[in-house]
């Protein structure tokens, strides 16, 4: 069974940092990529990154480019978000998601599983 | 960059057919994927591009492209399909993931 477990959220003040973490299990880690999404409260889903373990291609929302930063374990085979100068608009739910490709760019992306998020919430 | 339209919100009575539409460029040269997300959950695929149905996911949902507009049908609605739809594509000029504005699906 396909497990994904994000930890790492919490309440940081504007232009602090906080990393995430999501620790995978079910699956062959290195042979799909993997995306990070958040949902703001009473607003949409937002894509903000995604790793390709294969080819080690990163992607990121223009929003977040600079900032954040994707990085993978894998003898942990976990997935991380290292979130810097974090932002009143960077409040959140944070997901991650595992592929049913190896790399987006390949096969385009599609989200097939989903963890249970982790709450972001920046404020002074 | 790419963008994903889809209508606020869309009422459905119980036992009829709801269809939520999302509109894009050229969408018949893209793969779109459906997520419902209910509140205080997780996203939860419901509709990729692939003949197979996801996991768990029952025979209601189905989805169709039209090159302008793909729409997610789902057929028999209950209470329990209540929920936010999303659409999905991979923007490859851009190498992002792009997602529609989301429709609250309501059962009256």
């Amino acid at each position: 069974e396909v497990q994904l477990v994000e930890s790492g959220g919490g309440l940081a003040p504007p232009g602090r940092s906080l990393r995430l973490s999501c620790a995978t299990s079910g699956f062959s880690f290195k042979e799909y990529a993997m995306h990070w999404v958040r949902l703001v409260p009473g607003k949409d889903l937002e894509w903000v990154s995604s790793v390709s373990w294969n080819t080690g291609r990163t992607f990121y929302a223009e929003s977040v480019k600079g900032r954040f930063s994707v990085s993978i374990d894998n003898a942990k085979t976990s997935l991380y978000l290292q979130m810097n100068s974090l932002r009143v608009e960077d409040s959140g739910f944070y997901y991650c998601a595992k592929d049913s490709h190896v790399d987006p760019v390949v096969g385009g992306a599609t989200l097939e599983y989903w963890g249970q998020g982790t709450l972001v919430t920046v404020s002074s | 960059s790419y963008v994903l339209t889809q209508p606020p919100s869309v009422s459905v009575a119980p036992g009829q057919t709801a269809r939520i539409p999302c509109g894009g460029d050229n969408l018949a040269s893209k793969s779109v994927n459906w997520y419902q997300q209910k509140a205080d959950q997780a996203p939860v695929l419901v509709k990729w591009d692939d003949p197979v149905r996801p996991s768990g996911i029952p025979e209601r949902f189905s989805g169709s492209n039209s090159g302008i507009t793909a729409t997610l049908t789902i057929t028999r609605v209950d209470a329990g399909d209540e929920a936010d739809y999303y659409c999905q594509v991979w923007d490859g000029d851009r190498g992002h993931v792009v997602f529609g504005g989301g429709t609250k699906l309501t059962v009256l």
